[in-house]
Order: structure tokens, then sequence, then C-alpha cells
């Protein structure tokens, strides 16, 4: 059976913190997904990675970075959280480089103070 | 970039209705339109998926249909059930995108009992 984990599924964290987030997959796919899900906004694409160490940004990068040393595992870093950070964020992986199915994890809920 | 707009943001039904929800995209080199249903407390998962070289797929009782022209789908669920109840998102993706998908803002659909 597929799956996407990912660290924690609630975290609560200070402003100004730095904040990790992993995923990892254990479907040796190359494309993997970090996604933040806000009501009313659908999911956003933060960042993505198609191989090792190569990341691209998508449509939210701002105040994010990731980190992607192996294939199955993808970070999604908050350098200084802020409030309007706070969020589900969402990690998905998936195989092709086009047009193929994205598993999801179960999300992470994050509340920045 | 793509944009894609869903509606409605809600959709109420009785159950044994049927469920329809619809989305716009924008780029015209989108050829890959994957519907996601998330259930509570879980990540999104693909319930159907169509290509932009088909009008239109069916399983069992959910359907999606493609007009390209109009550059807009759509998905119907018949014989709705309570356990359909869940939060539906549509999403387009294609060129040399790298899987990369863009979201539609989500459907809350209720299917009472």
């Amino acid at each position: 059976d597929v799956k996407v984990t990912q660290s924690s599924r609630y975290l609560v964290k200070r402003t100004g913190e730095k904040v990790f987030l992993e995923c990892v997959q254990d479907m040796d796919h190359e494309n993997m997904f970090w996604y933040r899900q806000d009501p009313g906004l659908g999911l956003r694409l933060i960042y993505f990675s198609y191989d090792v160490k190569m990341k691209e940004k998508g449509d939210i990068p701002e105040g994010y970075s990731v980190s992607r040393e192996k294939k199955e595992r993808f970070s999604l870093i908050l350098e200084s959280a802020s409030t309007n950070q706070t969020s589900m964020y969402l990690c998905a992986s998936s195989k092709f480089p086009e047009g193929d199915e994205q598993f999801f994890g179960p999300g992470t809920r994050l509340t920045v103070l | 970039g793509e944009n894609v707009e869903q509606h409605p943001s809600t959709l109420s039904v009785q159950e044994g209705d049927s469920a329809v929800i619809k989305c716009t995209y924008s780029d015209s080199a989108s050829n890959y339109f994957p519907w996601y249903k998330q259930e509570l407390g879980k990540g999104p998962q693909l319930i159907i998926d169509i290509r932009s070289n088909v009008g239109e797929k069916k399983d069992q009782r959910i359907a999606v249909t493609l007009n390209k022209t109009a550059k807009h789908f759509s998905l119907h669920i018949t014989e709705t059930q309570p356990e359909d109840s869940a939060v539906y998102f549509c999403a387009a993706a294609g060129g040399t995108s790298y899987g990369k998908l863009t979201f539609g803002q989500g459907t809350i659909l209720t299917v009472h009992p």
C-alpha cells in the first residue's frame, strides 16, 4: 500500500521560530510537492521537487524553503514563522513527470502564535 | 500560469440525489484534469481523472465531462450516499509542468440521510 507520511499531525510554534515539516514517501517517486490548504483557497503549491537536490518554486514560495537530500524525503522549512503561516500543510508525491496521480500525506496542522 | 475556478463552494443534497461540481481553467495547454476527494482528517485522494483526448469518463456512480472548447469540466455524482460527504477538489495540469497541479478552491459536499 502506497504511503506518504508527515512527521506531525499538529504543531504549535511561536512567531520567529524556525520550523521543519518532514515528509517521507515509500513509493520511489521522483516528484514531491508541498501545499498549504486554507478554507476557500483550495490547495496552493509552495514548492516542488522533481529529483534529489532539485527544487522549483510554486505559486506561494515566500517565507518558505525546502530541502531534498534523499529521494524519499522532502522537507519544508519556515525560516522565521509568522502568524499568517498558520495553516494545514500537505505533502504529496507522484511518479511520472507529467499528469500522474499525486499521493497525499494526512497533513500537518501548524499554528503559529 | 494556470488558474482554476471551482463552483459551488458548498453543496447540500439529499441522499439519492445527484450532485454536480463545475470547474473552469484558463490555460488551453492543460491536458490532464483530476478530481480529488478529501475526507475529514485525511489528505486528498484521487477519485477520477480525464485527459484532453476524452470527452467523458465514468466509474460507477461518478463521472467527469470535459469541454475543451469552453475550458470547463465537471464532476457528476449520482445516487449520492452519506459517505460521499467530503471536500472535492478539481485540478488541471499540462505541458512541461513536471506533474504540477493547479487546484480549484474546493467544494464541501454534504449528503443528508
